[in-house]
């Protein structure tokens, strides 16, 4: 079936560290984004890239869409990028994203 | 702020009741999805809208429906409310539907509890 995997499930830093974020889908891809979810539970777009590399600040994200696969890096992490970082596609043909599990970020001061 | 708004932000029921919840998209977007987001199955597709007009269903249960108004904002109605229906539901838009560029915006999310 389709699918859309990220890895890892859990991820524990402290600050200043850097982390990488990975998304691996099943099919070629319409749309591809990656949200960060805030402990108050509001998903924040954070990158829309279905292909292609992208920088905001301390985060940057590719999408090698022949491979299927996305990464999302943060840099210099702050315990505010705490909370769960999630991965979701839309699959041509489709109008509905799916979503990864996501991974959960922890930044220990 | 993504633009988008939903209410409530929390809503308090028992089981068996019906319970609507409320979303306008952005300006000038005229696709408006739904997403449920549970404990057990994360966060999944329900329905979506393009200017009043069903375009897609997921994994919508019967006792829900959906609709969404002339003025473009969009209703999603629950009945016969279960334990299980307890979750975080999330409305987003974009600027349309099938087109290259598809990027959705999230509104704050309805929590609701079913007791």
């Amino acid at each position: 079936g389709i699918q859309v995997e990220q890895s890892p499930p859990d991820l524990i830093l402290q600050e200043g560290a850097n982390s990488t974020l990975r998304c691996n889908f099943s099919d070629s891809v319409n749309n591809l984004q990656w949200f960060h979810q805030n402990p108050w539970g509001q998903l924040i777009n954070l990158f829309y890239i279905p292909s292609g590399t992208k920088q905001n600040g301390r985060l940057s994200a590719t999408t090698v869409a022949t491979e299927r696969y996305s990464l999302l890096y943060i840099s210099s992490s702050q315990t505010t990028d705490s909370g769960v970082y999630f991965c979701a596609v839309e699959y041509y043909g489709d109008n509905d994203m799916r979503f990864g599990a996501g991974t959960r970020l922890t930044v220990k001061p | 702020d993504s633009g988008v708004t939903q209410t409530p932000k929390h809503l308090i029921t028992a089981t068996g009741q019906r319970v609507t919840l409320r979303c306008s998209p952005r300006s000038g977007d005229l696709s408006v999805y739904w997403y449920q987001q549970s404990l057990d199955q994360g966060l999944q597709f329900l329905i979506q809208y393009y200017n009043g007009e069903e375009r897609a269903k997921g994994n919508i249960l019967e006792r829900f429906s959906a609709q969404q108004f002339p003025d473009l904002h969009s209703e999603l109605n629950l009945s016969s409310l279960e334990l299980g229906d307890s979750a975080l539901y999330f409305c987003a838009s974009s600027v349309a539907q099938g087109s290259s560029y598809n990027e959705q915006f999230f509104g704050p999310g309805t929590r609701l509890t079913v007791l």
